[in-house]
């Protein structure tokens, strides 16, 4: 099984400030149609998730351009440029370049 | 707009059977694969099952395999999950979401989820 090493664990961060997330995959996500099926998804308290980023950089219809995605191969990066309050919840990172598909174990975010 | 409404979810006990429905609306239903995506109570998300888009290829996490099945009709727009032989390790909100693509690419939109509690 891919192995999805999310860090930091958790991070409190000043609203304006900018914020980064990383996530370790354990074997390689780049698939030979030349994609990279690592996606990323905002937990909000009490609601489901919601796909923030698609392969690696796509930011998904909606989300604000604050947020960008970027990384290669085993090593993946997520940035907020400036964390707003409505940010914060638990970040998951997701490859699904294999089965069985697993989800990193979260980073969460709170405002201080 | 993609709306997923998950419903089924009870209070049941170790070794029952319950069955999930994901009531889908807002796009062509017949056209994507679909999934189950499951986090108990205070931990992460854990994936529990796809089929593509015909309904034909179904793929499991080991947790469930032999347990779960997944299904879809396309006619009632609707997906379904189920769950045979329930443990108490069961228990967790299930979602189902919906994929970009025909069978599995990424999930792009999820529903509220439906709470599995399993106990005696």
């Amino acid at each position: 099984d891919i192995v999805m090493t999310p860090t930091p664990l958790a991070l409190s961060v000043t609203p304006g400030q900018p914020a980064s997330i990383s996530c370790k995959s354990s074997q390689s996500l780049l698939h030979s149609d030349g994609k990279t099926y690592l996606h990323w998804y905002l937990q909000k308290p009490g609601q489901p998730p919601q796909l923030l980023i698609y392969e690696v950089s796509n930011r998904f219809s909606g989300v604000p351009d604050r947020f960008s995605g970027s990384g290669s191969g085993t090593d993946f990066t997520l940035k907020i440029s400036r964390v707003e309050a409505e940010d914060v919840g638990v970040y998951y990172c997701m490859q699904t370049i294999q089965l069985p598909l697993t989800f990193g174990g979260g980073t969460k975010v709170e405002i201080k | 707009q993609v709306q997923l409404v998950e419903s089924g979810g009870d209070v049941v006990q170790p070794g029952r059977s319950l069955r999930l429905s994901c009531a889908a609306s807002g796009f062509t239903f017949s056209s994507y694969g679909m999934h189950w995506v499951r986090q108990a109570p205070g931990k992460g998300l854990e994936w529990v099952a796809s089929l593509s888009y015909h309904g034909s290829n179904k793929y499991y996490a080991d947790s469930v395999k032999g347990r779960f099945t997944i299904s879809k009709d396309n006619s009632k727009n609707t997906l379904y999950l189920q769950m045979n032989s329930l443990r108490v390790e069961d228990t967790a909100v299930y979602y189902c979401a919906k994929d970009s693509s025909i069978a599995i690419r990424c999930f792009d939109n999820w529903g509220q989820g439906t709470l599995v509690t399993v106990s005696s």
